[in-house]
């Protein structure tokens, strides 16, 4: 079965800060899917990004930016120049073969 | 222009009641989810549905069962509810299963008294 660790609990950060999530997978496939979540305060889940194993490609998208690693089996998850609307709780999901699996969460506080 | 639809969004019940949440996405997605949240904000999936036909059956009671009358609903049925069921349940759909983003409706809080 899949495992998805996110070591950390809580980050607390003053804006501007930059702030990297950690995610570490595990999977004995060759092809799987690894996913961001956000989950602000109001509740609602909103999709951040996927990636597929084969697709070691870095991304970036505007203060956002993902480093996915296999050699490492991580897939972490970098804010710059943090701000208090970044205070949410942030799940990194693994997906193969119908098993699913999504980390314990770890909530980032921005303070201003 | 909901996407992706829940109700109740509350749900208030004593133990031993039988209650349903309904769930409806308007996006044409074959697939959809429910997932559980417990208060640790700990995520579960509980089932997946592509096209009607259940495709993840992760190990909760029996006392839960999905029902999907089309591609566009999937409700749950929770029978003799109990304490620990006291969550916020979440439905998901995407186009097709698992390696596509899901979208999530805005959850279902239920509390068992």
């Amino acid at each position: 079965a899949q495992k998805v660790t996110q070591a950390q609990t809580e980050i607390s950060v003053v804006e501007k800060e930059d702030v990297t999530l950690d995610c570490v997978y595990e999977t004995r496939d060759t092809t799987y899917y690894l996913f961001w979540y956000k989950q602000p305060p109001s509740g609602e889940l909103v999709f951040l990004i996927r990636r597929n194993s084969f697709d070691e490609q870095n991304e970036i998208s505007g203060r956002y930016s993902w480093n996915f690693q296999k050699s490492t089996s991580s897939f972490n998850f970098t804010i710059t120049a943090s701000q208090v609307v970044d205070s949410a709780v942030y799940f990194c999901v693994s997906y193969n073969n119908n098993d699913m699996r999504f980390g314990a969460g770890t909530r980032l506080t921005v303070k201003p | 222009d909901t996407a992706v639809s829940q109700t109740p969004k509350y749900l208030v019940t004593q133990m031993g009641n039988d209650k349903s949440i309904k769930c409806e996405q308007n996006l044409g997605h074959d697939t959809m989810y429910w997932y559980k949240q417990d208060s640790k904000k700990f995520l579960k999936i509980m089932f997946s549905y592509n096209n009607k036909e259940l495709i993840i059956n992760e190990t909760v009671p029996n006392r839960f069962s999905p029902k999907s009358p089309d591609k566009a609903h999937l409700n749950l049925h929770i029978n003799s509810l109990e304490l620990g069921d006291s969550a916020v349940y979440f439905c998901a759909s995407s186009p097709s299963h698992g390696y596509n983003e899901q979208f999530f409706g805005p959850g279902t809080r239920l509390t068992v008294l």
